[in-house]
């Protein structure tokens, strides 16, 4: 089975603060993705990922950087954090040619 | 460019009572259509997909059925249970960079009371 791991289930912040969130997959995909999950919003793609040091922007990056030095690897950074970034964040995983995607618990971000 | 509409939740239902949850899609192309499932505290989770036009994706019990007359990936339980109670996902797969970059509806809540 497709392991999706996320470093922390829950984060409290505080405004202006750096924060790093980490994901890490153990099928060797290729692919990985960052989402934020509000109510009413559903999933928005932040950043995704092709391939070790590839990324791409999502449709919300801003505020937002990413890394991807190893392949199993994606870290999600909020290079100075803001209370409209409190939300669910979602990683996931898939292969380069097949479209399923395998998500991570997620984890949920408060910034006061 | 590419999204899903899907009827606004909660959908709430009695245990075994017929489940429909709408989803219909605009896209150039012909994608791949998903419903994903998001149970209390977890992430999602592939539910079913259909990858071609009049395809039939189910599981658990969980059917939907792609129709490209209507744009349509309607998903359907004959006799829900509480442990359906979940947040329920349509998606459309989108090619970006040679991969398939998903694009999600807002999801629906749905609430099965005993």
């Amino acid at each position: 089975d497709v392991k999706v791991t996320q470093s922390s289930r829950y984060l409290v912040k505080r405004t202006g603060e750096k924060v790093f969130l980490e994901c890490v997959q153990d099928m060797d995909h290729e692919n990985m993705f960052w989402y934020r999950q509000d109510p009413g919003l559903g999933l928005r793609l932040i950043y995704f990922s092709y391939d070790v040091k590839m990324k791409e922007k999502g449709d919300i990056p801003e505020g937002y950087s990413v890394s991807r030095e190893k392949k199993e690897r994606f870290s999600l950074i909020l290079e100075s954090a803001s209370t409209n970034q409190t939300s669910m964040y979602l990683c996931a995983s898939s292969l380069r040619q097949q479209e399923t995607q395998y998500f991570g618990p997620g984890t949920r971000l408060l910034v006061l | 460019g590419n999204s899903v509409t899907q009827m606004e939740g909660p959908v709430t239902l009695s245990e075994e009572a017929f489940l429909t949850i709408n989803c219909t899609y605009t896209a150039t192309g012909y994608p791949s259509l998903f419903w994903y499932v998001q149970y209390p505290g977890e992430g999602l989770q592939l539910l079913l997909k259909a990858t071609k036009a009049d395809d039939k994706g189910s599981n658990k019990g969980f059917e939907a059925t792609y129709r490209k007359e209507t744009t349509s990936f309607h998903l359907e339980k004959g006799s829900v249970q509480v442990s359906d109670s979940a947040v329920y996902f349509c998606a459309l797969s989108d090619p970006r960079r040679g991969s398939y970059i998903p694009t999600f509806g807002r999801g629906t809540s749905l609430i099965v009371h005993p």
